[in-house]
């Protein structure tokens, strides 16, 4: 079975520091990892993808099968960062379609 | 296009009564998923369509919840008999499947239908 575990609900950090939000899976097959944030009152949206390997406003994840994790990180923090976000886990190469969410971790930076 | 679309908002009702919502999904994306969220958890699977297909359905969609996805266009979630257990947020999203085995692509989510269960 699929399972996504973030371990930290709220993490805090100040304006400029780095963050790492933790993310880590458990799947037998082959996963394609995601990870969507949602704003203060805005839907859920995508942040990145691990196989796009984008860097999308300054965040960045990489995919670690040895530790199966998918932590994402950003160098320098910034106040619009604050959100909610989620990690996901969706099966490749099936049509199994369903996506995995983490509980999600509260991001918020300080000024 | 505006998005994904779902209405309503917002429902409140009475234990034991019926509720249906409705998605409308981006227009040319062939698959259709409904999630529900509890506060603290995130999004959790209920059920998706391909076109008008249902192709999966979680354990945790009891006999008493149905989707439909007629068409293959819009999409409702029929809750029978509603218990207190049922509040919470459900939300929809859609996306492209190009069919070509891979994961169904990025979700797009809309902004979320709140039932409280009084």
């Amino acid at each position: 079975a699929q399972r996504v575990t973030q371990p930290e609900k709220l993490l805090s950090v100040f304006k400029g520091a780095p963050v790492e939000l933790k993310c880590n899976y458990s799947y037998s097959g082959s996963p394609e990892l995601f990870w969507y944030v949602q704003y203060s009152r805005q839907r859920l949206q995508l942040l990145l993808r691990h196989i796009s390997r984008e860097s999308i406003k300054g965040f960045t994840a990489d995919l670690n099968k040895g530790e199966t994790s998918f932590h994402l990180k950003k160098p320098f923090a910034q106040e619009e960062d604050s959100a909610m976000y989620y990690c996901a886990l969706t099966e490749i190469n099936t049509n199994a379609g369903k996506s995995t969410f983490g509980d999600g971790t509260t991001l918020t930076v300080k000024p | 296009d505006t998005g994904v679309s779902q209405d309503p908002r917002h429902k409140i009702t009475k234990r034991g009564q019926n509720v249906t919502f409705r998605c409308d999904p981006i227009s040319e994306h062939n698959r259709l998923y409904w999630y529900r969220q509890t506060l603290g958890q995130g999004p959790e699977f209920l059920t998706y369509f391909q076109n008008e297909a249902q192709l999966e359905k979680s354990r945790l969609l009891s006999d008493r919840f149905s989707a439909e996805r007629p068409k293959g266009s819009f999409s409702t979630l029929e809750i029978q008999r509603t218990e207190q257990g049922d509040s919470a947020m459900y939300l929809c999203a859609s996306s492209f499947d190009s069919g070509t085995g891979g994961a169904g692509g990025e979700l797009f989510f809309g902004e979320g239908s709140r039932l409280t269960v009084l």
